[in-house]
């Protein structure tokens, strides 16, 4: 059974402060996702990456995908309170494409 | 563009009582896909269509738990005898397919179920 590892569970920082949330597993993915959901809503897609060692940048938002294509990991500069939310991690699997979710990362961003 | 439509956003029920959830995709999309989030958790997949067939529903309790998407547009989800651990957020996705593995799944904003 294939699982992906968010971690931290939970991070409360304060605005400005830099942070990263990461996903593992010993799992190959063909690709990954990052989604954020926010109370009361559903998840919503912030990118997908493709390829071992890719980086995407999304305004103060870094995605890298882990060479081995098992782990990846969201770097957000100067964090703001607009960034509290729920950021989730899915994987999709090798076999059939089938994501598989992480737990997520609950995090809060003081003003 | 139209989002997911889903209804009700909120349903409190008591257990053994049965309770149905609708689910209405953006328009066009082909594939459609029921998922259970538990408080603290990251969102469990109970079925997958593809237009009106089913590609995925391992993980569907199906003796409580049944989905039909009849003309490959709308879906219901139905939980007949409601239990306690079915409290959970029940969110609708649907998505296009582009390349499978760059698939984007866009999100309904889910119905709050509480059984008590």
């Amino acid at each position: 059974t294939q699982l992906l590892e968010q971690s931290p569970q939970f991070l409360s920082i304060q605005e400005g402060e830099n942070l990263t949330v990461y996903c593992n597993s010993s799992s190959v993915f063909s690709s990954l996702q990052w989604y954020r959901q926010e109370p009361g809503e559903g998840p919503v897609l912030l990118v997908t990456v493709v390829t071992g060692g890719e980086v995407k940048k999304l305004k103060r938002l870094t995605f890298q995908f882990g060479d081995a294509r098992k782990d990846s990991s969201l770097h957000i500069t100067a964090a703001q309170p607009g960034d509290t939310g729920l950021y989730l991690c899915a994987g999709a699997a090798e076999s059939n494409y089938q994501l598989i979710w992480g737990a997520g990362t609950k995090l809060i961003i003081k003003p | 563009e139209a989002g997911v439509a889903q209804s009700p956003r909120y349903k409190i029920i008591e257990k053994r009582q049965s309770v149905a959830f609708w689910c209405n995709p953006i328009s066009g999309h082909a594939t459609l896909y029921w998922y259970q989030q538990i408080l603290g958790q990251g969102p469990k997949l109970l079925i997958q269509f593809q237009n009106n067939g089913v590609v995925d529903d391992s993980q569907l309790p199906k003796d409580r738990f049944s989905a039909e998407r009849l003309k490959g547009v709308d879906s219901t989800l139905k939980i007949q005898p409601a239990k306690l651990e079915d409290s959970a957020v029940y969110l609708c996705a649907s998505s296009f397919p582009r390349g499978v593995y760059q698939e984007t799944q866009y999100f309904g904003p889910g119905t709050r179920l509480l059984v008590l």
